[in-house]
């Protein structure tokens, strides 16, 4: 089983600012790499799908990096509406994993 | 668009059997390119995925659940099942139905989710 290791598990974040999470895979994926937004109460919505494509309707202020075991999503000037946990995920190898999440709040 | 929808009991007693569907709205359950999951989030944790069938009834588990997952679809109702046997406590969760489309390069994200429905699994 492929292990996905987030860190930061937690920060605390000014509004505008740059907010990067990492995801490490304990071996090669590619770039079978995803990642999720998930608010209190509310289901997980897909970020960003393989490593690095878009997906409609999601601000572009979201993006992502990396291939192989090492990945990042980047928030380009944090909103308040971002407080929320963030998942990878990764679909190379079944079963499918996901990383222990990582929360961002907004001072 | 496509829709899911999880029903099935909130409450379920140790060891008994717990059993979920997942309706489809807005989409068949049979396209060919869709792969139909099931994921928990135990209260306060993380995602587990728990594993998914296709419409051809090929399905895969998570191993970490051993023998005790059965994952089902019916076409006749455009729906999907989960059913978790021998449960304990361990097992209380929100529980999320999911889709992914596979195309060559692989699978896809989970681009459609459920509301979610919360299990408790206690006497």
């Amino acid at each position: 089983e492929i292990v996905l290791t987030q860190s930061p598990d937690f920060q605390s974040v000014t509004p505008k600012e740059k907010v990067s999470i990492t995801c490490r895979a304990s071996q090669n994926i590619g770039n079978s790499l995803h990642w999720y937004q998930q608010k209190p109460n509310q289901s997980p919505k897909l970020l960003i799908k393989y490593a690095s494509q878009s997906i409609s309707g999601v601000p572009s202020r979201f993006s992502g990096s990396g291939s192989g075991t090492d990945f990042t999503l980047t928030i380009n000037g944090l909103e308040a509406e971002d407080a929320a946990a963030y998942y990878c995920h990764q679909s190379s190898s079944l079963p499918f994993t996901f990383g222990g999440g990582a929360k961002v709040e907004i001072k | 668009q496509v829709q899911l929808l999880e029903s099935g009991p909130g409450l379920v007693k140790p060891p008994e059997t717990l059993s979920l569907n997942c309706t489809v709205s807005g989409g068949s359950v049979s396209t060919y390119n869709n792969y139909w999951s099931w994921v928990r989030q135990p209260p306060g944790k993380g995602l587990e995925w728990i594993g998914y069938i296709h419409p051809s009834g090929s399905a895969h588990h998570n191993p970490s659940l051993k023998s005790r997952v059965t994952i089902s679809v019916d076409t006749s109702k455009n729906n999907f099942s989960l059913r978790l046997s021998s449960v304990t406590a361990a097992d209380t969760a929100v529980y999320f139905c999911a889709r992914s489309l596979r195309y060559a390069d692989g699978y896809d994200g989970f681009d459609v989710w459920g509301l979610g429905t919360s299990v408790t699994v206690s006497s």
